[in-house]
């Protein structure tokens, strides 16, 4: 039973550069949500997928955007890099009320 | 105020050694704790859950006081593997979803 995948596993972008993070979640789950976690801090919620529609959004910008496909799998996609960028970007499939996470896509915008 | 908040340490314990971590929450409608292991540069993974009357899984005891708003985590005996960083995490239900806010976490170093 395959548990959550990301690709791809390191990224290093330029300023004002665009990105696409993908994610597949665990076998079962239909809900996908996605975290951005800088050094040293917690992961931050950006936003939650279910039924491929966006049904949860954190206090990130409009440059954070996403999709779900029919199969649950999803997309982060970032425009206009920022510096403040660089982060760890985590997918997470629900089960329930209990989130499981994906091994990451760490994302160093120089 | 933060709405999790987490003292992130390092709390520098020898092995064997027992140690306690706790973690606030501001949000009293918030309905299912958890606690997670992050190794550096890994993911978080899930620990446990946190249950009003408490949970315990050998070595690991977390408990819920929502009177005072934490959560707790317990190790006993330290293992040198027990290294990582602890977060808690706090769900709230919202527009039907349950969605987690994290603490920044507590750094754990267990030494021989």
């Amino acid at each position: 039973d395959a548990g959550v995948t990301q690709s791809p596993t390191h990224l290093i972008k330029t300023r004002g550069q665009q990105v696409t993070l993908r994610c597949s979640p665990k076998s079962g789950h239909d809900t996908v949500s996605w975290y951005q976690q800088a050094l040293g801090q917690g992961p931050q919620f950006i936003f939650q997928y279910y039924e491929e529609e966006e049904r949860q959004r954190g206090n990130f910008p409009d440059r954070f955007s996403g999709h779900q496909f029919p199969n649950y799998s999803s997309e982060l996609n970032v425009n206009a890099l920022l510096l403040g960028d660089s982060a760890l970007y985590l997918c997470a499939s629900n089960h329930g009320d209990t989130q499981y996470f994906g091994p990451g896509t760490r994302l160093t915008v120089l | 105020r933060k709405e999790v908040e987490q003292d992130p340490g390092p709390f520098n314990v020898p092995e064997g050694a027992t140690v306690a971590f706790n973690c606030t929450y501001s949000n009293s409608a918030s309905q299912s704790f958890f606690w997670y292991r992050q190794d550096c540069r890994k993911e978080p993974k899930l620990l446990m859950s946190v249950y009003s009357s408490g949970n315990e899984d050998g070595r690991f005891t977390a408990q819920l006081n929502r009177a005072s708003q934490y959560i707790s985590l317990l190790i006993r005996d330290s293992k040198l593997s027990d290294s990582a960083t602890y977060l808690c995490a706090v769900n709230a239900v919202t527009g039907g979803s349950y969605i987690p806010t994290f603490g920044r976490g507590t750094s754990l170093i267990v030494h021989p």
